[in-house]
């Protein structure tokens, strides 16, 4: 079954630190990977999107990565703002006939000053 | 540049009403989304047009129905409103649908239903 699963579920930071969200997903076959940001009563906003052959892409102090063989990706977040508190949702999308999307529940992240 | 816009924000129902949830996109995208939201759980897809003149059900369709009247709107209809159907609904579109590719999805800021 095409998962995708989303660690940790909410997160607490101070403003000025670092933090590392994880994606893990099971989907199969394998087109792309993108990152959205939800900020509260808002609609997901597309960060940065992870094709096949791309190990590491980057979106101002947004870094994004891709292991395609143990099928993982992470969001890597620098010098925190409070501007970034938001949930942040990893969706996959399958390379089938449907070119399905398969959304994750999301991490809730929330920087404190 | 309005992008996707929503009507209404909010909305409460009592059980067994209808209403029509409204879209309308200003970016000249071919496709459009309806999707719901509920905590604990992922986006998911409920109806979706590829192009204009066409619509497909999605993960969850079961007590809805839609209309794609033009390219720019796509509007989403509850027949008969149960509890089970209180969520935020949110309507997306792109360039191109996902079976094509790529294209990131844009969304509208959703409309919080609660049906009572």
């Amino acid at each position: 079954k095409n998962q995708v699963e989303q660690s940790p579920q909410s997160l607490i930071i101070l403003e000025g630190k670092n933090c590392t969200l994880q994606c893990n997903y099971t989907v199969s076959p394998f087109s792309n990977l993108r990152w959205y940001k939800q900020d509260t009563g808002r609609g997901p906003v597309s960060l940065t999107i992870m094709t096949f052959s791309e190990n590491t892409k980057s979106n101002g102090r947004y870094t994004a990565t891709l292991d395609a063989d143990t099928k993982q990706s992470s969001l890597h977040i620098t010098a925190s703002q409070l501007s970034d508190s938001a949930s942040y949702i990893c969706v996959v999308r399958s390379a089938g006939s449907q070119g399905n999307l398969i959304f994750g529940k999301g991490t809730k992240l929330s920087v404190k000053p | 540049n309005a992008g996707v816009t929503q009507t209404p924000k909010f909305q409460v129902l009592k059980t067994g009403q209808s209403m029509t949830l409204q879209c309308a996109q200003d970016m000249n995208h071919n496709s459009m989304y309806w999707y719901r939201q509920d905590p604990g759980m992922g986006l998911r897809l409920i109806y979706y047009s590829a192009s204009e003149g066409t619509t497909d059900k999605g993960e969850v369709p079961n007590g809805y129905n839609v209309s794609r009247l033009n390219k720019r709107e796509f509007s989403l209809r509850l027949e008969s409103a149960a509890p089970s159907q209180t969520s935020v609904y949110f309507c997306a579109s792109s360039v191109l649908p996902t079976v094509a590719g790529g294209s990131p999805l844009h969304f509208g800021n959703g409309t919080r239903l609660t049906v009572t």
